[in-house]
């Protein structure tokens, strides 16, 4: 299994402003992947993040909108820029882990909730 | 365009009875399946999952069903627990991307006592 920490686990924020979400695993890992609630909404995937280069975004999310830092194999951080109410969400780290008899499976952090005023 | 679908928003069932989920999906390429389950102001996690080849996984009181050609599967609690009130996500992906799952909007799960 793997035990990830994010932060802060809310937020209310203006809009405009910018917003950085901290994500630290207590194992090394090669990818770890930044996931969006919206209200009502299913979770979608917003990128991969691995060590030492660009992250990969899906369709619909760039990074301009939602930069991506990975320092090193524990940690990631995910920044919402230049906010809007349309960005209130659920923002989720998760990376791969193993599971006693499933394998390896995504494991999530404890989300972030931001609302955009 | 919604490829994994959970139409049911919301099921409440009695303690000791059977809590059926569902769950339709509409891409032909996807071929795992897995069921996530989601407690207020905690992360999702992971709770059973079924490969295309099989029908059906059970591991103790839950069963995912699968059923390839009507693009549908099932989550079977039995006996449901109050514990187990929770939103539960039904998710899918092509394998060798187990990473990049596409999940339903989740089903709100109440277990009466």
């Amino acid at each position: 299994s793997a035990v990830i920490s994010q932060k802060p686990s809310r937020d209310i924020c203006q809009r405009g402003t910018s917003l950085t979400i901290q994500c630290q695993v207590d194992s090394q890992v090669t990818m770890m992947f930044w996931y969006r609630q919206q209200p009502g909404q299913s979770l979608t995937l917003i990128a991969t993040a691995n060590q030492g280069s660009e992250a990969t975004y899906e369709s619909g999310f760039v990074i301009d909108k939602f930069p991506i830092s990975r320092p090193n194999l524990t940690f990631s951080t995910l920044t919402v820029s230049n906010m809007s109410p349309e960005d209130s969400s659920i923002y989720l780290c998760s990376v791969e882990g193993y599971t006693q008899g499933f394998g390896e499976k995504l494991f999530f952090g404890s989300g972030t909730q931001l609302s955009v005023l | 365009d919604q490829q994994v679908k959970q139409n049911s928003p919301s099921l409440s069932v009695q303690e000791g009875r059977i809590s059926i989920l569902n769950c339709d999906y509409t891409n032909s390429m996807f071929d795992y399946f897995l069921w996530y389950k989601k407690y207020p102001a905690e992360g999702p996690t992971f709770l059973i999952s079924i490969s295309s080849i099989k029908d059906k996984n059970e591991d103790g009181r839950f069963t995912v069903f699968l059923n390839k050609s009507a693009k549908h599967l099932s989550l079977h609690i039995v006996p449901s627990q109050p514990g187990d009130s929770a939103v539960y996500f039904c998710a899918a992906s092509v394998t060798g991307a187990n990473s990049k799952l596409t999940f339903g909007k989740g089903i709100t799960l109440s277990v009466r006592p």
